[in-house]
């Protein structure tokens, strides 16, 4: 099984840069989201979608934008890249919580680390 | 809002040693409480949860019991392997699932 795949694993870029970092699982499932993780601050959610055609800002969505086209793809652009989004992003999925609510035991991918000189 | 804080690493600790990981948390209502586990160059993955008071989640050796009257849910092993060394990440689901800062965990021979 793959599982949640995202490419690049590495990605260094100049401020001003566009790029989009690519996720796909192939679990069918409904939910779908996007995670920086910076040291000392663990996780912090940037967008999510809870199905096609379907997404919503996490805490921190500023720079970025999402779609959700498919069920199995959930890619992440960042518009204009900025040093302060040097980071680690993680996509993870999931079958959507009761009631439609936030899920509980999340499927990670292994990570794009990603530096903005 | 709600939020979790644990422990500050890193932890070091000789092989079959006992682990103990403190996370407190605070939050308006009742939520589920969880360990991840990230091994180096590995995404996060789920290693026990408890979804009400006085329940124990375990797996792979590790224990959480969820305190209600001490908001916590620390987490421990007996007798630790080379094996453990990760980042462990407290979290909680209430409304959305928040995580902890992580602990580094790293066991020697």
């Amino acid at each position: 099984n793959a599982g949640v795949t995202q490419t690049p694993k590495f990605q260094v870029l100049k401020t001003g840069q566009s790029m989009t970092l690519q996720c796909a699982q192939d679990m069918n499932h409904e939910y779908m989201s996007w995670y920086r993780q910076d040291p000392g601050m663990g996780l912090r959610l940037i967008h999510y979608s809870v199905g096609a055609g379907i997404t919503d800002q996490g805490e921190v969505p500023n720079g970025y934008n999402v779609s959700r086209s498919t069920t199995e793809d959930f890619p992440l652009r960042l518009l204009s890249a900025a040093p302060s989004q040097t980071s680690v992003y993680f996509c993870a999925s999931s079958y959507s919580g009761t009631g439609g609510g936030v899920p509980e035991k999340l499927f990670f991918g292994s990570g794009t680390q990603l530096s903005v000189l | 809002g709600d939020s979790v804080t644990q422990m500050e690493g890193p932890v070091t600790l000789s092989e079959e040693a006992f682990l103990t990981i403190n996370c407190t948390y605070t939050a308006t209502g009742y939520p589920s409480l969880f360990w991840y586990v990230q091994y180096p160059g590995e995404g996060l993955q789920l290693l026990l949860k408890a979804t009400k008071a006085d329940d124990k989640g375990s797996n792979k050796g590790f224990e959480a019991t969820y305190r209600k009257e001490t908001t916590s849910f620390h987490l421990e092993k007996g007798s630790v392997q080379v094996s453990d060394s990760a980042v462990y990440f407290c979290a909680l689901s209430w409304g959305k699932l928040q995580f902890g800062a992580g602990t580094q965990v790293v066991v020697t021979p």
